[in-house]
This record gives structure tokens, C-alpha cells and sequence, in this order.
């Protein structure tokens, strides 16, 4: 089975600087899916940014990249120029390539931003 | 873009009461969806997978007399929490995959906040 592991349960940054959130999983599968989801405290899941574990070329979406390094199995999401509305819950999930579509979810880490 | 409405957004009712939850995908046919069961802090655990005509797929630990769903339709799954007790009280989320092409990402309800008194 997979496995999603978030290290860090909290961070901050100041704002208009620059966090990276790590993440790592563990698979044995070759062909899979990697995303970030930002919870709010209204706690809707959003959908940051994802990956395709067969693209080398890292995911970018504005402020929002992902570091995607399939050898060490590791997949920070970095949030540039960070802004008071970023403060949230972020979830690192896996999705198979198999049948099924599941998601597994890390533990998430709570993003505090500093004004 | 892909809508996933859930209803009710809050639940507060008794112990013993049965509450149903729908998950309505609103603008594609999915026929998997998803639900999760989320505790204060934590993450999303995956409860079962909801298949359009055939019986969901429990995680391990997941009563499915507990915790039974139905798939009736490509846009809509229900969740009923039969005899509800207040270590049920959670925020539970549903999602959905729209049907076409492979490999699109799971669009996800508000959720629903269940407290048992």
C-alpha cells in the first residue's frame, strides 16, 4: 500500500517571502499521479497543484511549484511571494494509475503567514 | 468547471437518528465517488469508493452497516450514518472523477459537519 508523509505539521513564513512544504511517499508503482491541496478554514479542498510522475519537468501553476524528485520518492510544493490568503491546512496526496482513482492523503501541514 | 455539491452542509441531531448525506456530482457522470472522513486536525481517511451499480468498497475498520452508501445514479451517492452515536461526529467529505477522459482529478464537495449529541 502507499504511503504519504508530510514531516513538518506546521510552518510559517513571513509574508511576501518564500516556503517550501515537503512531502515524501512510497510506492512501488512506476506510473502515478502527486498533488497538493490547500484547506482553508472553510474547509473546502482545492486543488493547488499536480504531477505526473512520468513528466520530468517539475509542475508550475503562478506562485505555486513542486520540486519532483522521482528517484527519492520526494515532492516539496514551494509557494512564492506568499500572501495572507495562503495561510491554510496542505495536504500532499498520491493517486494510483491503477483502476480506482483513490487518493492517499499525508498528514498535512497548517501554513501560518506572517504579516 | 466540475462541480460537486454536497448536502447538508451541518447535521446536529440526537443519538440513535439515522442521517443521510448526498454527494451530486452537478455538471458531469462519475461513476466513482469517493468518501472521506476527516477528525479535527487531522487528514482526510478514505472511508469507501462508491461504484454507480454495484456494492462500495469499504476501507479497512469502516462498518459498511455503519456507514452505508448508494450509488443510484452517474451524479449522485448517498451516505447514511444508520443510529448515529456521538463518536460519529466528524466532517465527512465526498468527491467525484468525471467520466472521459483518464486521469482528471477529484473534484470535491464542501462536506458535511455531523455532530451527535
Amino acid at each position: 500500500a502507499q504511503t504519504v508523509t508530510q514531516s513538518q505539521p506546521e510552518m510559517s513564513v513571513q509574508e511576501a517571502e518564500t516556503v517550501t512544504l515537503s512531502c515524501t511517499y512510497d510506492t512501488s508503482e512506476s506510473d502515478y499521479y502527486l498533488f497538493w491541496y490547500k484547506q482553508p478554514p472553510s474547509r473546502q479542498m482545492i486543488l493547488v497543484i499536480r504531477q505526473e510522475a512520468y513528466k520530468q519537468q517539475n509542475a508550475t501553476e503562478n506562485r505555486f511549484s513542486v520540486n519532483f524528485q522521482k528517484a527519492a520518492k520526494s515532492f516539496s510544493l514551494k509557494i512564492s511571494d506568499s500572501q495572507l490568503g495562503d495561510a491554510a491546512m496542505y495536504f500532499c496526496a498520491y493517486r494510483t494509475n491503477n483502476a480506482g482513482n483513490m487518493l492517499t492523503f499525508g498528514g498535512g501541514t497548517r501554513l501560518m503567514v506572517k504579516p | 468547471g466540475a462541480v460537486v455539491s454536497q448536502h447538508p452542509s451541518r447535521v446536529i441531531c440526537k443519538s440513535g437518528t439515522s442521517v443521510k448525506i448526498e454527494c451530486r456530482s452537478l455538471d458531469f457522470q462519475a461513476t466513482t465517488m469517493f468518501w472521506y472522513r476527516q477528525f479535527p486536525k487531522q487528514s482526510l481517511m478514505l472511508m469507501a469508493t462508491s461504484n454507480e451499480g454495484s456494492k462500495a468498497t469499504y476501507e479497512q475498520g469502516v462498518e459498511k452497516d455503519k456507514f452505508l452508501i448508494n450509488h443510484a445514479s452517474l451524479t449522485l451517492s448517498t451516505l447514511t450514518v444508520t443510529s448515529a452515536h456521538p463518536e460519529d461526529s466528524s466532517f465527512y467529505i465526498c468527491s467525484a472523477t468525471p467520466l472521459g477522459p483518464p486521469h482528471q482529478p477529484q473534484h470535491f464537495g464542501d462536506g458535511t459537519r455531523l455532530s451527535i449529541l
